[in-house]
């Protein structure tokens, strides 16, 4: 298995503009996590979801934000307008059920001007 | 609420010598301790991890020790070569089987020849 993908791997774009941030889970994992990291603020969990279903969204920021899990093997995670601030490196990770162990993708880096 | 806190926030330690980082929780409801390593440029990955019914866990050069009444845990790392720098994040799962991890807020840890 090629393990979590995520696509792009950097994206720079300027305020007010939509961002759209895919991933790709391990094939069979029923968890999947969106994950934000800055200095400031670390690893903060934005969503996940549970066999495509939306568990915990609390750590969505705003209504800028969304998260959509069409099926098993895509996700995608959504910023419109965005803004500065939003700036980011932006994980995927998933999980099978009781295993405890998260994967991780590389990352989306994402910078809003 | 940050639930697990982590220290220190930044780590020098010469090459062969021991690198401890410590972390403390307070819900208790917490019941499966992993600690994830992140090279730059990349995704944390599993590490070790520890369940609290046990006081140590010992992978090759990586022990974990963990004090139930005091809740808290460390993460050891004997003889710190170069390759092992990198940001360490401790977490906590609660309810084990859903998956859903609170991460400290990570360590940089830089070996120096």
């Amino acid at each position: 298995d090629a393990g979590v993908i995520q696509s792009p791997r950097h994206e720079v774009t300027e305020m007010g503009q939509e961002v759209t941030l895919r991933c790709k889970p391990i094939s069979g994992h029923d968890y999947l996590f969106w994950y934000r990291q800055t200095m400031m603020r670390g690893l903060e969990l934005l969503i996940y979801f549970n066999n495509n279903v939306p568990i915990d969204d609390s750590g969505m920021p705003e209504d800028r934000f969304s998260a959509k899990m069409p099926n098993a093997s895509f996700s995608t995670l959504k910023i419109q307008p965005s803004e500065p601030r939003d700036s980011a490196v932006y994980f995927c990770a998933s999980a099978g059920v009781g295993t405890g162990e998260l994967f991780f993708g590389e990352g989306s880096r994402l910078t809003v001007l | 609420q940050q639930q697990v806190k982590q220290s220190p926030q930044s780590l020098i330690v010469q090459k062969g010598g021991i690198s401890i980082i410590n972390c403390a929780y307070e819900n208790t409801a917490f019941d499966y301790f992993p600690w994830y390593q992140q090279f730059p440029g990349k995704g944390p990955a599993l590490l070790i991890a520890i369940r609290p019914d046990v006081s140590e866990k010992k992978e090759g050069r990586f022990t974990i020790s963990f004090n139930k009444s005091a809740k808290q845990f460390s993460l050891h790392i004997m003889d710190s070569q170069p390759g092992d720098s990198a940001t360490y994040f401790c977490a906590a799962i609660s309810n084990f089987g859903n998956e859903k991890l609170t991460f400290g807020t990570g360590t940089r840890l830089t070996i120096i020849p």
